[in-house]
């Protein structure tokens, strides 16, 4: 089955950019949507993004200023960038398949602390 | 924003007892668009129910939800030790937009 796995550093300056990166596998990138989820440490879920496999993405209100989505259907991997960061965007990174209106499956998680 | 309410937030309880945990939107949701997702500490949630009452792939039949409209309800019949996490519900709307509740904290009495 699909498996999701997230790279990426694990501490970043303020004001940098945050690039992560999303593996596949089991699976062909080429189809479906595939997601950005954050969660702050103790808080709840905040949606990122989403880009389908032709190029289309969806951004949260909230974000869509700062982020940039892309994906890489030879590598079977899409990727986020987050600009202007701040002490807030320090949160448990992950990735997801989008299927139909739901999350199934999640990558493990990725921590990113934004500190000097 | 279509805002998921969760209550309660913390609900304390035996195993072996029921579970109703409650997702309240502030507009209304189609039945197809509202998920619920199971999530264990230093875990990632984990999808248990779509479409407001389909089960995922795997998970078992305590599990259940129902609801229309604004309110949805997951339901786990009988507690098991495994099943203390903290459950979130999620939605899916125009713009697209996904949002999720806050989370109802299910722990041991």
């Amino acid at each position: 089955q699909v498996q999701l796995q997230e790279s990426g550093p694990g501490l970043v300056k303020p004001s940098e950019t945050l690039s992560l990166t999303c593996t596949v596998s089991g699976g062909s990138i080429s189809s479906y949507y595939w997601s950005w989820i954050r969660q702050p440490a103790g808080k709840g879920l905040e949606w990122i993004g989403r880009m389908s496999a032709s190029g289309s993405t969806n951004y949260n209100p909230s974000l869509k200023s700062r982020i940039t989505m892309s994906l890489d259907t030879s590598k079977n991997l899409f990727s986020l960038k987050l600009s202007s960061l701040t002490a807030a965007d320090t949160a448990v990174y992950y990735c997801a398949k989008v299927s139909g209106s739901w999350f199934d499956p999640w990558g493990q998680g990725t921590l990113v602390t934004v500190s000097s | 924003e279509n805002v998921l309410t969760q209550s309660p937030g913390t609900l304390s309880l035996s195993p072996g007892e029921r579970a109703t945990l409650s997702c309240r939107a502030s507009q209304s949701v189609s039945g197809s668009f509202l998920a619920w997702y199971q999530q264990k500490p230093g875990q990632a949630p984990r999808l248990l129910i779509y479409g407001a009452s389909t089960r995922a792939t795997g998970i078992p039949d305590r599990f259940s939800g129902s609801g229309s409209g604004t309110d949805f309800t997951l339901t786990i019949s009988r507690l098991e030790p495994e099943d203390f996490a903290v459950y979130y519900c999620q939605q899916y709307g125009s713009s697209p937009m996904y949002t999720f509740g806050q989370g109802t904290k299910l722990e041991i009495k």
